[in-house]
């Protein structure tokens, strides 16, 4: 039962372009999202989130829009840049018992062309 | 800067094996996490701990254990190991308070033979 799901597997964007990530997710107790990004070898590094109150955040070329009575968020990046060719994992958060814990979606491999 | 080491990049293991994936955070982080990643299936979480000597199964714990004598320091445990553990292995650590990122380590390659 995917909780966290990135429908798209893979995206292409030309350089300079917006690249537009989806996420969708089921449970409606997950009160925070984030968005990570991993390059083959590493591991995931955080790029920003968003807190259920709000419906936006923006950090330099990345924006997150969160649309909670369609339990959808997305990520923008404007423009692309060939350096965000990565995985990109969808994640949310809701408390467990007495951690919170994070579901992640599974992944969205985008490539920046020149 | 938090810094979440593991042990080993890559791991080469024999099917019977009993293995054994070390990870240290150095930010006095409450909560440690294990995935593994596999193609087309994303993070799946395997284990966490909230505390020291505590610990919860994640969505996918069946072959797996866990130890955390030590705050900073969580392993996990192959008892057996198998070829459909073959994956990568993240280990992950977070602070316990609310709306709070997890940092993640550079992951383990193991391959069971």
């Amino acid at each position: 039962d995917q909780q966290v799901k990135q429908n798209s597997p893979s995206l292409s964007v030309q350089e300079g372009r917006i690249s537009i990530l989806n996420c969708d997710y089921t449970n409606s107790m997950f009160d925070y999202f984030l968005w990570y990004k991993k390059y083959p070898a590493e591991g995931p590094t955080f790029l920003i989130s968003i807190s259920s109150i709000k419906d936006k955040n923006e950090d330099g070329r990345f924006t997150v829009f969160l649309n909670k009575s369609a339990k959808h968020l997305s990520l923008h990046i404007v423009p692309s840049q060939p350096g965000d060719s990565a995985v990109y994992f969808c994640a949310a958060s809701a408390r467990s018992g007495t951690a919170s814990k994070l579901t992640f979606g599974t992944g969205t491999r985008l490539q920046v062309t020149l | 800067d938090v810094k979440v080491t593991q042990s080993s990049r890559y791991l080469v293991k024999r099917t019977g094996e009993k293995v054994f994936l070390e990870c240290v955070q150095d930010m006095d982080h409450e909560n440690m996490f294990w995935y593994r990643q596999d193609p087309g299936l994303g993070l799946r979480l395997i284990y966490f701990s909230y505390d020291v000597k505590m610990k919860e199964k994640g969505d996918i714990p069946e072959g797996y254990s866990v130890s955390r004598e030590k705050k900073e320091r969580f392993s996990l445990i192959l008892e057996s190991a198998s070829t459909n553990q073959t994956s990568m292995y993240l280990c992950a650590s977070s602070l316990e308070q609310l709306n709070t990122e997890a940092f993640f380590g550079q992951g383990t390659r193991l391959t069971v033979v």
